[in-house]
């Protein structure tokens, strides 16, 4: 993998429901992961740092767990709620932020 | 909280008129950012700034693209002659220290419409 991707690109659940997506980039030379949740007109805003093999982050309904041997990370949203509609975002880190190009979540009520 | 301010907040050009994007970065914090996101595909990476002057830059950022720190609180990014594909929303960022397990903190955008 030469570029960070993420899949699926676009995801519809009901509300209550659980979900997960995946980045997946270059495990060489990996530094560090950033997960950012971007809301329409909003700032896109930092959710995980992650750096070492076998991370697991946790905030509220969400957690991520990180894997750098083989390049993914999984974003985890628990019981998801309408105001989880965002654009989930990751980034792997060189001495920049290299973006994939989002996983776009809708929560129905 | 504090936060990254940018303005405009939407501007409207013509194709070869000079825009000047700001941004208002959170006070302690020294590297600076701009990416920017063409409507359907990545956030990306534009510039880096530090003590005044530009760490990295992508090859996005061509002769056209400046930045400066005029006043020691505005970060401003500059495109000289705009063309229909300067299209999109910039962003700005910034950051205690050098991106690596450091956070990022993005402003809202400036999204640039080049007629």
């Amino acid at each position: 993998i030469l570029n960070v991707e993420q899949s699926p690109q676009s995801l519809h659940v009901q509300e209550g429901d659980s979900t997960n997506f995946t980045c997946s980039f270059p495990s060489s030379n990996f530094y560090a992961l950033h997960w950012y949740r971007w809301e329409t007109a909003k700032s896109p805003e930092a959710l995980f740092v992650m750096t070492l093999n076998g991370d697991e982050k946790k905030k509220g309904r969400i957690s991520a767990t990180l894997n750098t041997k083989e390049g993914y990370s999984y974003l985890y949203i628990k019981g998801s709620q309408p105001e989880d509609s965002a654009t989930y975002l990751c980034a792997r880190n060189t001495d920049k932020l290299i973006f994939g190009t989002g996983t776009r979540l809708q929560v129905f009520p | 909280e504090p936060e990254v301010t940018q303005t405009p907040s939407h501007q409207v050009t013509q194709m070869g008129q000079e825009v000047i994007l700001r941004c208002v970065p959170i006070s302690n914090h020294l590297y600076f950012y701009w990416y920017r996101q063409i409507l359907g595909q990545k956030v990306e990476f534009l510039v880096s700034f530090y003590n005044n002057e530009i760490s990295e830059k992508s090859e996005i950022f061509d002769d056209q693209f400046s930045v400066e720190r005029p006043d020691g609180s505005n970060f401003t990014l500059k495109i000289r002659s705009t063309k229909l594909e300067d299209s999109a929303m910039y962003f700005c960022a910034s950051s205690e220290t050098r991106t690596g397990a450091n956070v990022l903190t993005f402003g809202a955008g400036s999204r640039l419409t080049v007629l």
